[in-house]
């Protein structure tokens, strides 16, 4: 069975930093890309990052430059390191391989003073 | 960056209607193209993907299809559990980008 389960969310001042982890079982995780997707409250789906099986990383306009997406074949576990956080960065953050059916069930990261 | 526009933002509708929500892409997408269905609270989850094929498990009321700019999900007979929001999603591209979401409401 495919899980993923996320951990290091949390409260966090404007300008802070986080670091988010997705550890991953049940699947070859070095054949695979992973994402991170955030959820603000009341608000749609955003896609956030992601890291291919190669290691080459991607990121959405909003957060380039301040985020930043790794993994670690060896633990099975993919990061993601959130540097100058803003309120808008206010959001559940959810791991998923390569956007199928497989997600974690998010963790939640606030933003605020 | 591709951006995907959802109509209707939102819609009523009853057990057993027929239903259709459209999602265009600014640029041909081929059928880089998925639909994912949450419920409040709840994980997101993948009805559809390459723009027609079924996810295993998924009832087969539901339906996509479309390729290039356009695509729509069809749910041919509505049931009490469909009631969500529905969200389309674009990988033809980094960054990959989500429509805006329909919500479905009795």
């Amino acid at each position: 069975e495919v899980q993923l389960v996320e951990s290091g969310g949390g409260l966090v001042k404007p300008g802070g930093s986080l670091r988010l982890s997705c550890a991953a079982s049940g699947f070859s995780f070095s054949h695979y890309d992973l994402s991170w997707v955030r959820q603000a409250p009341g608000k749609g789906l955003e896609w956030v990052s992601a890291i291919s099986s190669s290691g080459y990383s991607y990121y959405a306009g909003s957060v380039e430059g301040r985020f930043t997406i790794s993994r670690d074949n060896a633990k099975n576990s993919v990061f993601l390191q959130m540097n100058s956080l803003r309120a808008e960065d206010t959001a559940v953050y959810y791991c998923a391989r390569e956007l199928g059916p497989d997600w974690g069930q998010g963790t939640l990261v606030t933003v605020s003073s | 960056d591709i951006q995907m526009t959802q109509s209707p933002s939102a819609m009523s509708a009853s057990v057993g209607d027929r239903v259709t929500i459209t999602c265009r892409a600014s640029q041909d997408i081929s059928t880089y193209f998925a639909w994912f269905q949450q419920k409040p609270g709840k994980v997101p989850k993948r009805l559809i993907y390459g723009a027609s094929r079924l996810q295993s498990g998924v009832p087969s009321r539901f339906t996509g299809s479309g390729s290039g700019t356009e695509f729509t999900l069809t749910i041919s007979s509505l049931q009490p559990e469909d009631f969500a929001t529905y969200y389309c999603l674009q990988h033809r591209n980094y960054p990959y980008t989500f429509g805006q979401g329909t919500k479905l409401e009795i």
